[in-house]
């Protein structure tokens, strides 16, 4: 079965300070998209970043970026200068190529917030 | 271009009635997702549509749940006889193609909140 894991249910980061965000996973497959969404308290979910597996070059989207190790099956998420908006819920999701419909999995979620 | 609309963003039910929400797509999406998401858990994957066509529906329980993306209009959601465990937030999601195709994003909406009392 293809899971997903959040380890950490909650984080906490101060203001313009750096936190990362754990995420592993297992597949047998070696072809699959990742994913980090974002779900303030509005419940939209927002996505974050992307990472192609067949790409060996981490994703990165301005203060966001991923240490994606395909090897290891982990693929963390890293905020830099963190914003008071930055607060919500954080998850990380998987999906492969084509066999699967696109189904997303998800993992349970890191509920970060940024302090001022 | 509008985002992907869900309605009612809350609905509550008795339990025993139905209830249905409803997704409209992405102008131009002809792929649907739904999924629930219950207290404190992350969404988990009930079913996919393209129109007119079921294309996986292995998260969806096999009573009392169906789903529906028709050629013209909104995508359904029903669920049957609602209980207390079905109180949930339902997402959809839309997308141009089959999500997992190169550049394809899956664009999620608001969701609806169920409550069954």
């Amino acid at each position: 079965a293809q899971t997903v894991t959040q380890s950490q249910p909650e984080m906490s980061v101060q203001e313009a300070e750096t936190v990362t965000l754990s995420c592993t996973y297992d597949t047998s497959e070696n072809n699959y998209y990742l994913f980090w969404y974002k779900q303030p308290p509005s419940r939209q979910m927002i996505l974050v970043i992307r990472q192609e597996a067949y790409k060996q070059q981490n994703a990165t989207e301005n203060r966001f970026s991923v240490n994606f190790q395909k090897a290891a099956k982990s693929f963390s998420l890293k905020i830099s200068d963190s914003q008071l908006g930055d607060t919500a819920m954080y998850f990380c999701a998987f999906t492969t190529f084509y066999n699967q419909g696109g189904k997303l999995i998800f993992g349970q979620g890191t509920e970060l917030s940024v302090k001022p | 271009n509008a985002g992907v609309m869900q309605n009612p963003r809350h609905l509550v039910r008795r339990r025993g009635q139905e209830a249905r929400l409803r997704c409209s797509p992405m102008k131009g999406h002809s792929h649907v997702y739904w999924y629930r998401q219950l207290p404190e858990e992350g969404l988990k994957f009930m079913v996919y549509l393209q129109k007119e066509n079921i294309i996986d529906e292995s998260g969806m329980p096999k009573e009392r749940f169906s789903a529906e993306f028709p050629k013209e209009g909104p995508s359904i959601l029903r669920i049957q006889q609602v209980v207390r465990g079905d109180s949930a937030a339902y997402f959809c999601a839309s997308s141009p193609s089959e999500l997992g195709a190169l550049n394809t994003e899956a664009f999620f909406g608001q969701g609806t909140r169920l409550t069954v009392v």
